[in-house]
């Protein structure tokens, strides 16, 4: 089993509607979780990072994390057709320096 | 110009062949990786390092090593490469305390 399981998608939205996107973990002792945001031919690029469970707005984008059922969440507001990538989780503990991902979520934003 | 850069950005070699992929970074970090990113599989570490003197092996590091020549540079290499390590490599820093990564624009690898 992987520590970090994500739906690989893809999952296809019109533009402007909420996109949900979900990460499931199992080591209890990650304590910092990201979104990494990757275009076709890029390199992934951070796109948000949270601590402790509860919610982080950035803009359009808000990061969920609920450590008690070990989930993360990405939600995407007002998505636009630029928001088309793929999407990757991470989880990350300080002891061992250990950054894991999942496998990523594919969305496409259709206009 | 780019935190992290790659080169070659593309490469097409022969089974056998070794060949070298490098990395440059700006971010001051001690901290290098270099992933490998498959359709459906994700990124999956190869090696890592943590300063100069440290090399550690990733979840599939074999068929690769690495050199870490300065603080801002960690190589990759493929002895002898194979048509199964066709793929799209990451080099990449990392802030070492939250684990923020910043990632290069990446290698496209075909082994024929």
């Amino acid at each position: 089993q992987k520590e970090v399981e994500q739906d690989p998608g893809p999952l296809s939205v019109p533009e402007g509607a909420i996109v949900s996107l979900n990460c499931t973990y199992s080591n209890s002792a990650f304590q910092y979780f990201m979104w990494y945001r990757q275009y076709s031919r890029k390199g992934p690029e951070l796109l948000m990072y949270t601590y402790s469970s509860g919610n982080k707005e950035d803009g359009r984008f808000t990061a969920q994390v609920d450590k008690s059922s070990k989930y993360i969440s990405l939600f995407i507001r007002d998505s636009q057709p630029s928001d088309s990538a793929t999407y990757l989780c991470a989880a990350f503990k300080a002891a061992g320096n250990k950054l894991t991902f999942g496998g990523g979520t594919r969305v496409l934003v259709k206009p | 110009d780019a935190d992290v850069t790659q080169t070659p950005r593309n490469r097409i070699t022969k089974t056998g062949k070794r060949i070298m992929l490098e990395c440059s970074q700006t971010k001051g970090h001690d901290r290098m990786y270099w992933y490998r990113q498959d359709p459906g599989l994700g990124l999956r570490l190869i090696y890592y390092s943590f300063d100069v003197k440290d090399i550690n092996k990733g979840e599939i590091s074999d068929g690769y090593s690495v050199s870490r020549q300065a603080q801002a540079k960690f190589s990759l290499s493929l002895e002898s490469a194979i048509p199964n390590q066709t793929a799209l490599y990451f080099c990449a820093t990392s802030d070492p305390e939250v684990g923020k990564a910043f990632f290069g624009q990446g290698t496209r690898l075909t082994v024929v």
